[in-house]
């Protein structure tokens, strides 16, 4: 119940492209998805954050849609770049703030995004 | 505002062996988090701290541990080392704002990658 799966597993986009990767959990407590991004050698930098009282978020070419209902949430890159390339991370958390407590972040596999020039 | 750092960058130790990571928070964040990454089991939760002292904990063997100090910083330590124990670690700060009703954005640092021979 604290899985958070993300599919695929590693995507390759023409230049200019969507990319689309999906994520879906199945605890009905998490109220925080974030989509981290990653290259090699760095640690996971934040892209753009939902939480479920909206279905759809947009960050310049960057757009999360959280469907509720059916526990699933996606990242869409518009106009897919080759500086785009790195692996992509979603990830889920309660959001919790009780006594200065974070929660924990629980994170997919990742997805491996190749954009060819 | 300078980032998450994080030293070593690198280290090697062999079996057995005990190790400590620090890291040093982005300033004026309160919470500190650790998360182990492994190619096979991805980011992992490993412990949180706020206040100096721990709020959360991940499924992680007595021989993870940590600790967090006046100024933020933090430190953790694996005793015993085993060849599984290699990987990225991972500290991400998080300013965990006072009556703030959900958590604060987590910011990763650069991670320690650690080998054991």
């Amino acid at each position: 119940q604290q899985q958070v799966k993300q599919s695929p597993q590693s995507l390759i986009v023409q230049k200019g492209g969507i990319s689309i990767i999906n994520c879906a959990y199945e605890n009905t407590a998490f109220d925080y998805f974030p989509w981290y991004q990653q290259f090699p050698g760095k640690g996971p930098a934040l892209l753009i954050a939902i939480r479920p009282d909206v279905s759809e978020k947009k960050e310049g070419r960057f757009t999360i849609s959280f469907n509720k209902s059916a526990k699933q949430f996606s990242l869409h890159i518009m106009d897919s770049q080759p500086g785009d390339s790195a692996t992509y991370f979603c990830a889920a958390s309660t959001a919790q703030n009780y006594g200065g407590s974070q929660g924990n972040l629980i994170f997919g596999k990742g997805t491996k995004l190749s954009v060819k020039p | 505002k300078a980032g998450v750092t994080q030293t070593p960058r690198y280290l090697i130790k062999t079996r057995g062996q005990q190790v400590t990571l620090s890291c040093s928070p982005i300033s004026g964040h309160r919470s500190v988090s650790w998360y182990q990454q492994t190619p096979g089991q991805g980011l992992q939760f490993l412990f949180e701290y706020f206040s100096e002292t721990q709020r959360n904990k991940g499924n992680f063997p007595g021989r993870f541990s940590g600790r967090q100090f006046s100024n933020s910083r933090s430190e953790m330590n694996v005793s015993t080392l085993e060849l599984g124990d290699s990987a990225l670690y991972l500290c991400a700060s998080s300013l965990a704002r006072r009556g703030l009703a959900r958590a604060d954005t987590q910011y990763f640092g650069p991670g320690t990658r650690l080998t054991v021979l």
